[in-house]
């Protein structure tokens, strides 16, 4: 079974678009994750949340927004797709409180915004 | 703006010899983390290091924290064809992870 999973794997879209991509984890663990790799292969952390508890990276901008329907799933929302925002996303989930834990991740999900 | 620099960003390696990977941070950070990235596929965790003087070792690959010098190492010893990947280094001085540059290493048989 995935441990972590999201989808899609792949998405195109237009700039200007609203696009989501999902995360769930099966590992029953009490944080999420979403990163961010660029064309050059630099992360950088977006948003974690533990428990309704939402971290938040200051320099993401506020076009993004992560929506947790529950303790297993934490969506990413994007509005008005920017090229810029041409890059892989990366879920991860970890237990306990971040950052005392093994993160595991998710496949990934690339993103073109044309 | 707090920096998280990793050294040598490439590296090319022998099998069978002993390297060391650097990872040096500009802030206080009792937390530091390794992680490794295939070609095209997702990241692992590699190990969490949470205190000054933290060793941990998994198979071919030994890390260190001190947290007095900022630096953490991962050590390579005996390298094997399989180690070749990309590793990252993060600290996280308070619910923010900061990620290394990355090293990708080459291990030539």
């Amino acid at each position: 079974d995935t441990a972590v999973s999201q989808t899609p794997k792949y998405l195109v879209t237009q700039m200007g678009n609203d696009k989501s991509i999902k995360c769930e984890q099966n590992l029953g663990h009490d944080t999420m994750y979403w990163y961010k790799q660029d064309s050059k292969k630099f992360l950088k952390i977006m948003f974690s949340y533990n428990n309704k508890e939402l971290i938040i990276n200051e320099t993401v901008p506020n076009r993004f927004s992560p929506k947790s329907p529950d303790k297993a799933h934490l969506n990413l929302h994007i509005n008005s797709l920017e090229l810029g925002d041409s890059a892989v996303y990366f879920c991860a989930s970890s237990r306990g409180r971040g950052g005392l834990e093994t993160q595991y991740f998710g496949p990934g999900t690339r993103l073109l915004v044309l | 703006e707090l920096k998280v620099e990793q050294n040598p960003l490439f590296l090319s390696m022998q099998e069978g010899k002993n390297y060391t990977i650097y990872c040096n941070y500009s802030t206080t950070s009792d937390r530091l983390y390794w992680y490794r990235q295939d070609p095209g596929k997702s990241l692992e965790s590699l190990f969490v290091l949470l205190s000054n003087g933290a060793v941990k070792q998994e198979g071919r690959l030994m890390a260190s924290l001190d947290t007095k010098a900022r630096l953490s190492t991962l050590h390579i010893t005996a390298a094997v064809h399989d180690l070749s990947a990309t590793y990252f280094c993060a600290v996280d001085p308070g619910n923010q992870f900061y990620f290394g540059t990355g090293t990708s290493l080459t291990v030539i048989p």
